[in-house]
């Protein structure tokens, strides 16, 4: 299986502010790396996919950007509803794997 | 616009057997552009994949879990079920349904709310 690793596990900052999460992967996942926002309560919701591509509906502060092992999510400025807990997933070889998570949280 | 809706038991006992059905509406399950799964999450935890369905009836299963698993679809109901045999207390999650795009590698664009299972004598 492939092991997904994030980091930071949490990462405090402050409204307006840039965030960038981190997602490596123990063998290449060519494009093939999702990251998901999940929010107390709620199925985690799309993002991005293969690598770098938006979800239907998604704001463009949102980008996602790597290849091979080393994948980036960077949100541009941080809006109060992007609190939340970020996952990114392999779906390269099943089993899909998902990382640990990295929290975002309001410094 | 597709929705998942989670349904079952709540409360399971140790080494019985998890059953939960997942009922697709707003679209057709038998397309083959699409496959069906199951996600879980232990409270606090991260995200595990159980396995899915396509309409072909082939399944992937977690090997972690194959041995216990089983999923299938019911598409004149358009429900969709997981069951999982001799649980314990470690399979305490919750419970996602999950629809996957077949064309893009299994990409889930769509999930059910989630249901909580507790696995309790």
């Amino acid at each position: 299986e492939i092991v997904l690793t994030q980091s930071p596990a949490t990462l405090s900052l402050s409204p307006g502010e840039r965030a960038t999460l981190s997602c490596r992967a123990s063998q290449t996942v060519s494009s093939y790396l999702a990251w998901y926002q999940q929010k107390p309560g709620q199925a985690p919701r799309l993002l991005i996919y293969d690598t770098s591509n938006r979800a239907t509906g998604i704001p463009a502060r949102f980008s996602g950007s790597g290849s091979g092992t080393d994948f980036t999510l960077t949100i541009s400025s941080l809006e109060p509803e992007d609190f939340a807990v970020y996952y990114c997933q392999q779906r390269s070889i099943w089993p899909d794997s998902f990382g640990q998570g990295t929290k975002l949280e309001i410094k | 616009q597709v929705q998942l809706q989670e349904s079952g038991p709540g409360l399971v006992k140790p080494s019985q057997t998890l059953s939960l059905t997942c009922t697709v509406s707003g679209g057709s399950i038998s397309s083959g552009n699409y496959n069906w799964g199951w996600i879980r999450q232990p409270a606090g935890k991260g995200l595990e994949w159980i396995g899915r369905v396509y309409t072909t009836g082939r399944t992937n299963y977690n090997p972690s879990l194959m041995s216990r698993v089983s999923i299938s679809m019911d598409t004149s109901k358009t429900q969709v079920s997981l069951k999982l045999s001799s649980v314990t207390v470690a399979d305490t999650a919750v419970y996602y349904c999950a629809r996957g795009r077949v064309g893009d590698n299994g990409l889930v664009d769509y999930w059910g709310q989630g249901t909580l299972v507790t696995v309790s004598s």
